[in-house]
């Protein structure tokens, strides 16, 4: 089974910072990783699929990069509403799993 | 609007079953894969279960396999898990989610608590 490893497991920052969080694959997934968005009492929101591509709705400040086994979560300038907890999910190979969070929180 | 309506939750002893629904509106059901994913009390996402649009596939997470299995109904826009065989390990939050490996919709989920 392939394992994804997220870093940093939580972060603090303040508005209209640049944030940044990691996902590791165990192996190559090629760019078969997605990122959601869950917020307290919520269900999870996608944001980002296939490593790079936004979701409809989601604004541009978000970004994806990566492939084979090193991926990246960008937000360009954090806002009040991005205060949430961050999940990576590779979907290369089933069993499909997920990192275990990032928390975003006000510093 | 899509909306993912999740039902069936509740508290049961180990050993029990429960049978989960989702009911779905807004898009047409047969066309898309659909998933369960739980979540423990206060810890992370766990894929649980993915069914395709013809029913052809059933996938299953290692931890439920041989207790869970995964339905669905076109007829009735619903997609079901039944729970069987139930463990203490079980308790979470269960997701119904659209996509068979990208989920792109998810309901507000239903509770499962397995306790004596």
């Amino acid at each position: 089974d392939i394992q994804v490893t997220q870093s940093p497991s939580s972060l603090s920052a303040s508005v209209g910072d640049r944030v940044t969080i990691t996902c590791q694959a165990s192996q190559d997934i090629a760019t078969y990783l997605n990122w959601y968005q869950q917020k307290p009492g919520k269900a999870p929101r996608l944001l980002i699929y296939d490593a790079s591509i936004l979701q409809t709705g989601v604004p541009s400040r978000f970004s994806g990069s990566g492939s084979g086994t090193d991926f990246t979560l960008t937000i360009s300038s954090l806002q009040p509403e991005d205060f949430a907890i961050y999940y990576c999910q590779q979907h290369d190979n089933l069993p499909s799993s997920f990192g275990q969070g990032t928390k975003v929180d006000f510093k | 609007e899509v909306q993912l309506l999740e039902s069936g939750g509740g508290l049961v002893q180990p050993g029990g079953s429960l049978r989960l629904s989702c009911v779905a509106s807004g898009f047409p059901l047969r066309i898309f894969g659909m998933s369960w994913v739980r979540q423990a009390p206060g810890k992370g996402m766990e894929w649980v279960s993915t069914i395709d649009d013809t029913t052809t596939a059933r996938h299953y997470a290692d931890s439920v396999r041989g207790r869970f299995t995964i339905s669905r109904d076109n007829s009735k826009n619903a997609v079901y898990l039944q729970l069987n065989s139930l463990r203490a390990d079980d308790t979470a939050l269960y997701y119904c989610a659209r996509g068979f490996s990208t989920f792109d919709n998810w309901g507000q989920g239903t509770l499962v608590i397995v306790s004596s």
